[in-house]
């Protein structure tokens, strides 16, 4: 069946440093990909998004990159700041006719200043 | 602009007690979906709708009944809680693929 996997957490930066946090998946199809956070005691916000092959989604300086070829959408931010902290899911939609987002397990971000 | 709304915030149960989650949209959207999220497993699917009077189970729908009386709400009854049931409880919203959240439910059963 389809599945996401992300790299293991929690991760801890220092603010400007640089934040990659690996997202693969396996799925049927063309599936889209999405980035959702999660900030403390809040629900999940969608990041960003990526519909087909080598389309880029970004927002908020963060950037993933729909990679077919390794069936990856690994999160990137060039500086990341304190209030980046929060849990990151990476997540795939089979189709758009109404299936159901299957995540990632989640990757925990910690930024100290 | 409400999105997903969602209640209770908070609850405790006592092992046996039942309750309703309750769950509602106003974005027109057909799909919606109940997720429990756990420490280190993520959020997992427990059961879904894709219009009025339509439901399916997910991947973890034992304990669990829902409700879609409409296309604006979509409940989550717990008949008999258990403490493996003690979660987060989120609801989403699905439009043309993006999904929406509600602030979610923490439910402690003791």
């Amino acid at each position: 069946g389809d599945s996401v996997t992300q790299m293991e957490g929690p991760v801890t930066l220092s603010e400007e440093a640089f934040l990659t946090i690996n997202c693969t998946y396996t799925a049927t199809g063309y599936p889209s990909l999405f980035w959702y956070v999660q900030y403390p005691g809040e629900g999940l916000q969608l990041l960003l998004k990526a519909t087909k092959a080598d389309d880029k989604g970004s927002n908020k300086g963060f950037e993933a990159t729909y990679r077919k070829e390794t069936t990856s959408f690994h999160l990137e931010k060039g500086s990341v700041q304190v209030s980046d902290s929060a849990v990151y899911f990476c997540a795939l939609i089979r189709d758009q006719a109404g299936t159901a987002l299957i995540f990632g397990k989640g990757t925990t971000l910690s930024v100290s200043s | 602009n409400a999105g997903v709304t969602q209640t209770p915030k908070f609850q405790v149960l006592k092992t046996g007690q039942s309750m309703t989650l309750q769950c509602a949209q106003d974005m027109n959207h057909e799909y919606m979906s109940w997720y429990r999220q756990d420490p280190g497993m993520g959020l997992r699917l427990i059961h879904y709708s894709v219009g009025a009077g339509i439901t399916d189970q997910g991947e973890v729908p034992n304990g669990y009944n829902v409700s879609r009386l409409n296309k604006r709400e979509f409940s989550l009854r717990l008949e008999s809680a258990a403490p493996s049931q003690t979660s987060v409880y989120f609801c989403a919203s699905q439009g043309s693929g993006e999904a929406f959240f509600g602030q979610g439910t923490r439910l402690t059963v003791v």
